[in-house]
């Protein structure tokens, strides 16, 4: 159980086109789903908070605008970079919470996707 | 908001010998706090958690111990074998069905020398 997946797992785009990710939760509900983005040997760092039916809440340093984040229903939000530039090739990870689970606090992760712009 | 230091950054030991990983936080409200393993180009891996008002637990070959007074959390791994060579990071955050993500470490190579 708490299967999170995210598609496409490697795009390649142009720079100064938008690619839109998904991340699903397949076997549970998710009202909260986080967005990470890890640039090479580097940390995971936390982008934005995707809340199901309302806003996404987004870190300092994060452009809302860049990165939309809809988070249309309870087992899928998507994650949009629009106008992408050569410095946004990166792996962006989503995760979920089940919080019907007795582990609630644990966060499940996708496979990732990863992003090259030309 | 959370700070998160981890180290060290690379650990080289032999196949058998014990790995510890150390890490620190700055919010005092964290109260969840996971360790992960990443192998290179995938998703990362809880490989076991620990809550503030736990102060040690174990899993086999590996344990996590925390000490909220000095906010400060270890990962250790006994008995290490080559497939424990990864990348480990921990994390902290404000669980409790609170919506917060996760803060990670910078991270720690782990390599196992047979």
């Amino acid at each position: 159980g708490a299967v999170v997946s995210q598609h496409p797992s490697r795009v390649i785009c142009k720079s100064g086109t938008s690619v839109k990710i998904e991340c699903r939760s397949l076997d549970f509900q998710a009202t909260t789903m986080f967005w990470y983005r890890q640039f090479p040997k580097k940390s995971l760092m936390l982008m934005a908070t995707s809340n199901e039916g309302s806003k996404a809440t987004y870190e300092q340093g994060v452009e809302k605008d860049k990165f939309l984040i809809n988070h249309a229903s309870l087992t899928l939000s998507t994650l949009t970079v629009t106008s992408a530039h050569p410095e946004d090739s990166s792996f962006y990870i989503c995760s979920a919470r089940d919080l019907t689970r007795e582990t609630g606090n644990e966060q499940f992760f996708g496979p990732g996707t990863r992003l090259t712009v030309l | 908001g959370e700070n998160v230091e981890q180290h060290p950054s690379t650990l080289s030991v032999q196949e058998g010998d014990s790995a510890v990983i150390k890490c620190t936080y700055s919010d005092s409200a964290s109260n969840y706090f996971p360790w992960y393993k990443q192998e290179l180009g995938k998703r990362p891996q809880l490989i076991i958690d620990i809550r503030s008002n736990v102060g040690e637990k174990k899993d086999q070959r590996i344990a996590v111990t925390l000490n909220k007074t000095a906010k400060h959390f270890s990962l250790h791994i006994t008995e290490t074998q080559p497939e424990d060579s990864a990348v480990y990071f921990c994390a902290a955050t404000v669980g409790g069905g609170g919506a917060d993500g996760l803060t990670f470490g910078k991270g720690t190579h782990l390599i196992i020398q047979p």
